[in-house]
């Protein structure tokens, strides 16, 4: 079975750092692009960061960049976000997402995890 | 940064055709996506590439992109189809390329 599992959230003071992570299994994940993506309550989805199959290109939010960095391990299937100085704005579900196995970014998201929740609050 | 605009609710009786708009600056340009997500629950793609259906989606929901706006049209509206509803593109015309989602459209099965 196709499956993305997220894992690593919970509640974080404002400044904090956090590491999410997304299990990958069912399919070749070194073939795709991964994203995540996050939902604030009651809001809509944003999306927050992408990588290449083979970690070589990256983009980011603007909302992000300089505090989150996305990677990727291959060899263990799995996807991270390392989250540094963290604003009560990024208190969210965030998704993990399969994007496509083409040479560009334009594939839609066909797989996605269950979520994880990511609470930054004093 | 580029922008989509979706309505923000759409109310439709069961058996009925719902159209739900996604407005974007030559969007007809750009391949649409779109995502259906049911409370506490996370999305699931309903048409990928403007007007393609991922396996499993029945064929009532169909796409279509032109011009400025792109539309997600679901046929013989069911109770079931009750969900919010998202657009997106992938932006490679700035400086910072990356995914775009629309606001998203809360569709109401009367």
């Amino acid at each position: 079975e196709v499956q993305l599992v997220e894992s690593g959230g919970g509640l974080v003071q404002p400044g904090g750092s956090l590491r999410l992570s997304c299990a990958a299994s069912g399919f070749t994940f070194s073939s795709y692009w991964m994203s995540w993506v996050r939902q604030a309550p009651g809001k809509g989805l944003e999306w927050v960061a992408n990588i290449k199959q083979d970690g070589s290109e990256k983009y980011y939010v603007d909302s992000v960049k300089g505090r989150f960095t996305i990677s990727r391990d291959n060899a263990k299937n799995s996807l991270y976000l390392q989250m540094n100085s963290l604003r009560a704005e990024d208190t969210a579900v965030y998704y993990c997402a399969r994007g496509g196995s083409g040479y560009y970014s334009r594939d839609a998201f066909d797989i996605w995890g269950q979520g994880t929740m990511v609470t930054v609050s004093s | 940064s580029y922008v989509l605009t979706q309505p923000p609710s759409v109310s439709v009786a069961p058996g009925q055709t719902a159209r739900i708009t996604c407005g974007g600056n030559n969007i007809g340009s750009k391949s649409v996506h779109w995502y259906q997500q049911k409370p506490g629950q996370a999305p699931v793609l309903v048409v990928y590439d403007d007007s393609d259906r991922p396996s499993g989606i029945p064929e009532r929901f169909s796409g279509s992109n032109s011009g400025n706006t792109a539309t997600l049209t679901i046929s013989r509206v069911e109770a079931g189809d009750e969900a919010d509803y998202y657009c997106q593109v992938w932006d490679s015309s700035s400086d910072h390329p990356g995914w775009v989602f629309g606001g998203g459209t809360k569709l109401t099965v009367l």
